[in-house]
């Protein structure tokens, strides 16, 4: 099975800050990688497709990149309104996809 | 708009058989893969189970691997989770979630609470 593990698990930062968050597979998964962003009470949204392609409304100070086993979601210029969690998703295999543990941002 | 709406949660005993249903509108139902991800309180997220287009192929996590078993009436635009030996750890928030670009979870209902307790 494919280990998916983030870092940091969370994370305190300020409205205008640049955060990183990374994500690490236990074997290559290509850019079989996505990203997404869950608020308290809430389902979560997809941010980021195929490691770096950004889904169709999601503001564009988020970024993801990497391939192979490494890869890491940036958000630029942090807004009072990306603080919740995020999660990786390895989507490498269709019949065994996992998560990451999930990243906590919060508000410093 | 499209729409994925989770029912059939609530109490049970370990043990117990519950069946979520997870109705599915505005999009074409019967062209997507249908998955169900859980959500224990305060935890993450975890895959369950996924169903291709037309529910001739599907796959679990080793967790409810015989226990549960995921089905689809594409006629009625419908995903179901038939959950049986039910255990304490199995409670969570089930969301019901469409497959769009292929293993991207591009839409999300608002999940359905199961709770094994006695």
């Amino acid at each position: 099975d494919i280990q998916m593990t983030q870092s940091p698990s969370s994370l305190s930062a300020s409205v205008g800050d640049r955060v990183t968050i990374t994500c690490r597979a236990s074997q290559s998964i290509s850019t079989y990688l996505n990203w997404y962003q869950q608020k308290p009470g809430k389902a979560p949204k997809v941010l980021i497709y195929a490691a770096s392609s950004l889904q169709s409304g999601v503001p564009s100070r988020f970024s993801g990149s990497g391939s192979g086993t490494d890869f890491t979601l940036t958000i630029r210029s942090l807004q009072p309104e990306d603080f919740a969690t995020y999660y990786c998703q390895q989507s490498y295999t269709t019949s065994l996809y996992t998560f990451g543990q999930g990243t906590k941002l919060e508000i410093k | 708009e499209v729409q994925l709406v989770e029912s059939g949660g609530g109490l049970v005993q370990p043990g117990g058989s519950l069946r979520l249903s997870c109705a599915a509108s505005g999009f074409t139902f019967s062209s997507y893969w249908m998955h169900w991800v859980r959500q224990a309180p305060g935890k993450g997220l975890v895959w369950v189970s996924r169903i291709d287009s037309d529910g001739s192929s599907t796959s679990y996590a080793d967790s409810v691997k015989g226990r549960f078993t995921t089905s689809r009436d594409n006629a009625k635009n419908t995903l179901y989770l038939q959950m049986s030996s039910l255990r304490v750890e199995d409670t969570a928030v089930y969301y019901c979630v469409r497959d769009g670009p292929p293993g991207v979870f591009d839409y999300w209902g608002q999940g359905t609470l199961v709770t094994v307790s006695s």
